[in-house]
């Protein structure tokens, strides 16, 4: 069965950093293209970041860039997003996602950024 | 960035009725590369329909998807008690550029 698993959410203040994970099983994740999608409490769906199945090529939407990095390592099977400088308009559920060629998500973790 | 515009925002109807949402590009957007999610309160969304007409596994044949270039809808055949939530499209033909419409909710009237 295909399945990815985020972790590594929490309560962290802004300014703070906070690194998520994604662990992929039932598939081949070396061959397939990640991404990070969250949502806002009461609010739609936000595309945050792709990467490439090499790992050699990202995008970030403009909301992120320069704050978040996204990584990956196909020999442990999993995906990370590193979130730096973390402002409170990034409190949201961060999801673990592959759209091609067809789409699959996880439940996703909760990140809050509060004093 | 290819903007998706759902409509309406909120849609009316009783149970057995046929529900028609709309989802409208800026831009032509390949099929291949066009979803609609299911999202209930506090669950991830659920993947119901991608290359714009193809029904995910599990998925009741009362959900359906047509369209293309930039018009797309998904529609229900026979609503039950269960499908009165939000639903999303999406489009992701572009990795660097992936976009979501802003939501239709299903409300019972």
């Amino acid at each position: 069965e295909v399945q990815v698993v985020e972790s590594g959410g929490g309560l962290v203040q802004p300014g703070g950093s906070l690194r998520l994970s994604c662990a992929a099983s039932g598939f081949i994740f070396s061959s397939y293209e990640m991404n990070w999608v969250r949502q806002a409490p009461g609010k739609g769906l936000e595309w945050v970041s792709y990467i490439s199945r090499s790992g050699s090529t990202t995008y970030y939407a403009d909301s992120v860039k320069g704050r978040f990095i996204i990584s990956r390592d196909n020999a442990k099977n999993s995906l990370y997003l590193q979130m730096n400088s973390l402002r409170t308009e990034d409190t949201a559920v961060y999801y673990c996602a592959s759209f091609k060629p067809r789409p699959f998500w996880g439940k996703g973790t909760t990140v809050t950024v509060s004093s | 960035e290819i903007v998706l515009t759902q409509s309406p925002g909120t849609l009316s109807l009783s149970p057995g009725e046929r529900a028609t949402l709309s989802c409208r590009a800026s831009q032509s957007v390949s099929s291949t590369y066009l979803a609609w999610y299911q999202q209930k309160p506090g669950q991830a969304p659920r993947l119901l329909i991608y290359g714009a007409s193809s029904r995910a596994i599990g998925i009741p044949d009362r959900f359906s998807g047509s369209g293309s270039g930039t018009d797309f809808t998904l529609t229900i055949s026979r609503l039950e008690p269960e499908d009165f939530v939000l639903y999303y499209c999406q489009q992701y033909g572009s990795s660097f550029r992936i976009t979501f419409g802003q939501g239709t909710r299903l409300e019972i009237k």
